[in-house]
């Protein structure tokens, strides 16, 4: 049973430019959420999808976009990368609706901004 | 104002003795869920150990307890018998009821390093 899966596994771009990273949730998943992990912190939300929708957002500007195809797969992407957009991108998956379930983690990529 | 607490930046545990790894959690929803997880330098969150706020026991799983104190609003993580392997960042993390199956608060961890 495959876990989540996350690629690339790192990424280097310099500023201005654009990135997609790409997560498969957990087989039989239906939910993915992003977070942003910046070193020495801790991760913080940046949105889920379920159904193809964007459900729930955090505080991040709109240069954050993504989009969930109909297999439950995701992408994120980022526009005019700054600097600060350096970090850890952890996908993770669940099933929704549901019980208090914890969300199973991919190993992230790492993009780092020239 | 924070919602998730880990004021031990840092913590330094001999081999096979007990840790505790302190979490305060800051919430107004009656409903809420507190979590464990440990990412190894790898970057891959593992999960731990899930405590819901209504639940009469504090949860266990193997060498993994978190002792539940809600008036006081803290969750520790408590690794008893500590290996190399658990030289890790470990992050408490909470989810509020209208977050059901939503999104995760983490703190900002506590690195943990096991002594031989």
């Amino acid at each position: 049973d495959a876990g989540v899966t996350q690629s690339p596994t790192h990424l280097i771009k310099t500023r201005g430019q654009q990135v997609t990273l790409r997560c498969s949730p957990k087989s039989g998943h239906d939910t993915v959420s992003w977070y942003q992990q910046a070193l020495g912190q801790g991760p913080q939300f940046i949105f889920q999808y379920y159904e193809e929708e964007e459900r729930q957002r955090g505080n991040f500007p709109d240069r954050f976009s993504g989009h969930q195809f109909p297999n439950y797969s995701s992408e994120l992407n980022v526009n005019a990368l700054l600097l600060g957009d350096s970090a850890l991108y952890l996908c993770a998956s669940s099933l929704l609706p549901g019980n208090d379930n914890e969300q199973f983690f991919g190993p992230g990529t790492r993009l780092t901004v020239l | 104002a924070q919602k998730i607490t880990q004021t031990q930046p840092g913590m330094f545990v001999q081999e096979k003795e007990a840790v505790t790894l302190d979490c305060t959690y800051d919430t107004s929803d009656p409903s809420y869920g507190l979590f464990w997880y440990k990412q190894p330098s790898s970057g891959e969150m593992i999960f731990l150990i899930y405590q819901g706020s209504y639940d009469q026991q504090n949860a266990t799983e193997g060498r993994y307890s978190l002792n539940f104190q809600k008036a006081r609003k803290s969750a520790n993580l408590v690794i008893s018998a500590s290996q190399l392997g658990d030289s890790a960042m470990y992050f408490c993390a909470m989810r509020e009821r209208y977050n059901q199956g939503g999104k995760l608060i983490f703190g900002q961890g506590t690195e943990l390093s096991v002594k031989p």
